[in-house]
Order: structure tokens, then C-alpha cells, then sequence
């Protein structure tokens, strides 16, 4: 399977735990995009990746919130202290760099509920 | 600012009848790209289509066509004889300056048997 893999695909805690989802890419691509997706909304964006470098950050993402891609493959998504209101699907998506026009590649998502 | 509207919140047709899905964008740059994207019941987003700002010629693929529209800000697409399979949340998105896609709220359409 050469597509976008996200784990855990759905995840269940508890409010004021950590959690973590993880992101591996298509392999040649080197930009990794994190967006959230509540029940009838589109897909918000969060943050993305060139290579190991995080270009941008939506305020969306609050300090409770952070995201790696340390070497530039697989990328990790943390959220500290989780609160009810994120409950959410977080969705990863890829691209080459070198096709500003393209399409983004998404995986199947990872569902969180906060209890 | 950007920004995808996608005013249909939900469409339901029968089996073999033509669909059209609204989306209206709104940016300031002038090179865009607008893509729609199928969402199905498993989550994952598929990629349908794409045009760039630069072309007006509207196309067709298969069962599917666009109608892009730089005057009215529109990028609309159409189902042709839609099929149970067609059911799923369609989303409109933009890609300018930035390198993000903006995605609209998405329109769910229901194709019955």
C-alpha cells in the first residue's frame, strides 16, 4: 500500500489526556499537510511540513497542540490535556513540493472522542 | 482572505439523474487552483478534480464535468447519471497564494436506487 497511513484510526480517552496520532506519507513525497474535520465541516487546516520543517501554523492550533516531522518522513501529532472540544477527525494529507498545482493525498484519518 | 461556499447542504436524486454541485470561491489572488474532492463513508478524501485559474475551458471526464466561471467566481461540477456509488460528501476547495486548500463545508449527496 503506497498511500498516506494514519494511526490510530480511532481513538478514545479521556478529558485532560494526551494523545498521539502519527502520519506516514507517500514516500516521495516530502510535504505533509494536518488538517481537523468536525461532523458536517470541511477539512480546517492545521499545520504542514517541507521535509522536517514546519512552515505554517493555523491558529487553530493551540499551544496544547504540537506536531514533528523529525526527519522528514513520518509525522507525529500530539494534543496535551485534551478537552471535549477536540474531539474531532485529524486528517493527514501529501504532495510533492515541486507541484504547486497539485492535489493533496489524504489518509483515512484518525478519529478522536474525548469523554 | 479565501474562502469556498458550497450553499447545498444536502442533495438527494434518484439513480441515472444528473447532479450539479454548487461552489463559489473568493480570493485575491490571481493564480488559484479550485479542486473537488469525494469524501465517503470510510472518511478518506479522493481527489476528482482540478483546474487552474489561467483556464475557462470547461471539461468533461467520464460522468463527470465542470463548469468554471472567473465572472461569477464559480466552479461548479455535475454528475452525470449518478449511481448509488456516487453517494458521498463533495467538497469544494481552493488552492492560491498560500500553500494550503481551502475546503468549503462540503454538500452530501444521496443518490437513491
Amino acid at each position: 500500500d503506497t498511500g498516506v497511513s494514519q494511526n490510530p484510526r480511532h481513538k478514545i480517552t479521556k478529558r485532560g489526556q494526551n494523545v498521539t496520532f502519527r502520519c506516514d506519507p507517500i514516500s516521495e513525497h516530502n510535504r505533509l499537510y494536518w488538517y481537523r474535520q468536525t461532523l458536517g465541516q470541511g477539512p480546517e487546516f492545521l499545520t504542514y511540513f517541507q521535509n522536517e520543517a514546519q512552515l505554517e501554523k493555523s491558529r487553530l492550533l493551540s499551544d496544547r497542540f504540537s506536531a514533528e516531522r523529525p526527519k522528514g518522513s513520518f509525522s507525529t501529532l500530539e494534543i496535551q490535556r485534551t478537552e471535549q472540544g477536540d474531539s474531532a477527525m485529524y486528517l493527514c494529507a501529501s504532495s510533492p513540493a515541486d507541484r504547486a498545482s497539485g492535489e493533496l493525498f489524504f489518509g483515512e484519518g484518525s478519529r478522536l472522542t474525548v469523554l | 482572505a479565501q474562502k469556498v461556499t458550497q450553499a447545498q447542504t444536502e442533495i438527494s436524486v434518484v439513480e441515472k439523474e444528473d447532479v450539479t454541485l454548487d461552489c463559489v470561491y473568493e480570493t485575491r489572488d490571481t493564480t488559484y487552483y479550485l479542486f473537488w474532492y469525494k469524501q465517503p463513508p470510510s472518511g478518506e478524501l479522493v481527489f476528482l478534480i482540478r483546474r487552474n485559474s489561467f483556464d475557462e475551458q470547461n471539461e468533461i471526464s467520464g460522468r463527470y464535468s465542470w463548469n468554471f466561471q472567473k465572472s461569477t467566481s464559480s466552479f461548479n461540477f455535475t454528475i452525470t447519471a449518478s449511481q448509488v456509488v456516487d453517494s458521498a460528501v463533495y467538497f469544494c476547495a481552493l488552492r492560491g497564494g498560500t500553500d494550503k486548500l481551502i475546503f468549503g463545508t462540503g454538500t452530501r449527496l444521496q443518490v437513491f436506487p
